[in-house]
């Protein structure tokens, strides 16, 4: 069974500072990691994966995240944090049981930037 | 390609009604997926198809719930005898075969009355 944590339901950030989003998985099988973001009422729109290679992955907007297999994380971050970042974050894993990528998804993080 | 359509965006229900929502998936998207997300909870999964093959369905998925793909292009998701705890946002995903990523709509958020 696969399940995800997301450490921390809200965080608040100062424009400009380092935003870092917390995210452990537990998978019997090598994980597949998303994060994806949601904007109030809308869907969910993804910003990186990790599936093979690089443990280190790029998005977009500037965010980035490490795969980190010892650690069994997926934290999320970004150098400097803008206002539009405000926003719903969510990790999700996948083992792409039979052939597709059921998501299971953690309980989501708010980010709040505050000028 | 104009992104994965989910219609209504909302809907409001006395309970007890039927409602049927409708998803149009990224057109040759063979993969097509429906999550339910309740308030300040991530998404989670109800059922799978491929093409128009139904090949996972979640225990979430009660008796009062029925999905379809027919022809494998858009998909329906029925609520029979609509209950409060039904109120959700209903989401939509598709992904082409082999990829991984799966590409959401914008949802439809159910409120019963």
């Amino acid at each position: 069974a696969q399940s995800v944590t997301q450490l921390g339901s809200h965080v608040s950030v100062s424009e400009g500072a380092l935003v870092l989003l917390r995210c452990n998985y537990s998978s019997s099988v090598p994980p597949y990691l998303f994060w994806y973001v949601q904007y109030p009422n809308q869907g969910l729109q993804l910003l990186l994966k990790y599936t093979t290679g690089a443990t280190l992955v790029k998005g977009i907007n500037g965010f980035e995240a490490e795969f980190k297999k010892s650690e069994t994380s997926f934290h999320l971050t970004k150098p400097s944090a803008h206002m539009s970042d405000a926003a719903e974050y969510f990790c999700a894993v996948t083992a792409l049981s039979g052939g597709y990528n059921k998501l299971i998804f953690g309980a989501g993080t708010r980010l709040a930037v505050h000028p | 390609d104009t992104g994965v359509s989910q219609n209504p965006r909302h809907k409001i229900t006395k309970r007890g009604q039927n409602v049927t929502f409708r998803c149009d998936p990224i057109s040759e998207h063979n993969r097509l997926y429906w999550y339910r997300q309740t308030l300040g909870q991530g998404p989670e999964f109800l059922t799978y198809f491929q093409n128009e093959a139904q090949l996972e369905k979640s225990r979430l998925l009660s008796d009062r719930f029925s999905a379809e793909r027919p022809k494998g292009s858009f998909s329906t998701l029925e609520i029979q005898r609509t209950e409060q705890g039904d109120s959700a946002m209903y989401l939509c995903a598709s992904s082409p075969g082999g990829k991984t990523e799966a590409f959401f709509g914008q949802g439809t958020r159910l409120t019963v009355v």
